[in-house]
């Protein structure tokens, strides 16, 4: 089992609420990625960093944001949480010396009523 | 962008069997990784296998790489029903530390 943890597992709130979702590793690692991920879906990457105070977006356009203020700690927040939001939510780190091999959280599955 | 794409999409097999599943990519690559992804859960790292490399074994787990043909195989030998979950290929292109992964293969082992 890999060292990096997410919370909350499961969320459903309001639409138009502010939401953070958690993820930190004791890996050391300094690269961290968000992804996003529909059901039975591929995975899109939707934020990442490559070290504190590096943050980058990813491929597919999201509405959220990141911070990487810690190495062990990359947060993502949705200001106003929208149906459209829904979906699960993966984090995931890696160390350069490990030729990429990602290390992923358990997700956060979150719902937007 | 998701440049891997696995085939076929679903398979069904029976505990005891092999499950094949197969990758292709588009672009050079450095190194392609294979990971497991339970329902409901984040996902494993399963095996990597370099591009210079042509085939790699962990356990019941058989990785070959065809970098002439930009695909990649998956064998899992003697399935049991802990194996039933989705299998994804994800490819390192050469100077981007950025994973591409495929869109997955669901395996269902029946016990």
């Amino acid at each position: 089992e890999a060292d990096i943890y997410q919370t909350p597992r499961y969320l459903v709130i309001g639409t138009g609420k502010k939401i953070t979702l958690e993820c930190s590793q004791t890996m050391g690692h300094d690269k961290m990625y968000w992804y996003q991920q529909d059901p039975g879906m591929e995975l899109h990457l939707i934020h990442y960093s490559y070290g504190v105070n590096s943050t980058e977006k990813g491929d597919l356009s999201s509405e959220s944001t990141v911070s990487r203020i810690r190495t062990e700690h990359f947060p993502l927040t949705l200001e106003s949480a929208r149906p459209s939001h829904t979906s699960q939510y993966l984090c995931a780190s890696s160390d350069a010396g490990q030729a990429d091999t990602q290390y992923f959280g358990p997700g956060t599955r979150l719902t937007v009523l | 962008s998701q440049q891997g794409e696995e085939d076929p999409q679903a398979l069904s097999i029976q505990e005891g069997e092999n499950a094949t599943m197969n990758c292709s990519y588009k672009t050079s690559i450095n190194n392609l990784q294979w990971y497991r992804q339970n329902s409901g859960r984040g996902l494993v790292h399963l095996i990597l296998i370099r591009s210079n490399e042509r085939e790699k074994h962990s356990g019941r787990l058989r990785v070959t790489l065809d970098t002439s043909k930009k695909s990649s195989s998956l064998l899992i030998t003697a399935s049991r029903a802990a194996d039933t979950a989705s299998y994804f290929c994800a490819t390192a292109p050469g100077g981007n530390n950025r994973l591409a992964f495929g869109k997955g293969n669901q395996v269902v082992v029946i016990p």
